[in-house]
């Protein structure tokens, strides 16, 4: 299994530009998450996927769009690039409770993006 | 909402000694999961401990352990025999137990930097 992957690993955008991050997962899992890393600031929730067809907002989400049309796929959308979106974006993703989930969720290896 | 405080923005330890890290939380469930991450300077997110609420006993993984005091909302990290592969970015991350368990709350992150 190739576990989570993203693609890219290094984007360099001008302000205004759109781009699409993608996830990937093999793994078969049904939740899917996207977070953004900030120095001081930890991982904060942008958006979520409990499955295809179904995506909700987390804790940061202007800016930036989802959807899922497939359980493999969870692609984060940025349609005006801000420097404010200056970030680390890391993908993952779990089992759910209900498929006897432990509650570990799984990283991508991030994609750093800057906007000038 | 959750909240989960790192107070030790940076800490050093000689190779071969213990360390610990703090973690408080502040949450007014009674069932929920309480994690350790590792980031390397890799950047991959790994999953180093996990602790469940329900669960008195204090999880341990190898040369990692957890001090988890559910009344005071606190959950600390001790690594024994540090080594240098343990210099590395560590995050206290919270989730609530039943149907949010993808959704991650990080702390702010510690570094930590095991000096030979």
């Amino acid at each position: 299994n190739a576990g989570v992957t993203q693609t890219p690993k290094f984007q360099v955008l001008k302000t205004g530009q759109s781009m699409t991050l993608q996830c990937a997962q093999d793994m078969n899992h049904e939740y899917m998450s996207w977070y953004r890393q900030d120095p001081g600031m930890g991982l904060r929730l942008i958006h979520y996927s409990v499955g295809a067809g179904i995506t909700d907002q987390g804790e940061v989400p202007n800016g930036y769009n989802v959807s899922r049309s497939t359980t493999e796929d969870f692609p984060l959308r940025l349609l005006s690039a801000a420097p404010s979106q200056t970030s680390v974006y890391f993908c993952a993703s779990s089992y759910s409770i209900l498929a006897g989930g432990a509650y570990e969720q799984y990283f991508g290896p991030g994609t750093r993006l800057t906007v000038t | 909402a959750q909240t989960v405080t790192q107070s030790q923005p940076e800490m050093s330890v000689q190779e071969a000694e213990t360390v610990t890290l703090s973690c408080t939380y502040d949450t007014s469930e009674n069932n929920y999961y309480l994690f350790w991450y590792k980031q390397p300077p890799s950047r991959q997110m790994i999953l180093v401990i996990r602790q469940e609420a329900y669960k008195q006993q204090n999880a341990t993984e190898n040369r990692f352990s957890v001090n988890f005091q559910k009344a005071a909302k606190s959950f600390s990290l001790k690594i024994s025999d540090s080594q240098l592969g343990d210099t590395a970015m560590y995050f206290c991350a919270f989730a609530n137990s039943g149907g949010s368990n993808y959704k991650l709350t990080f702390g702010k992150g510690t570094l930590l930097t095991v000096n030979p």
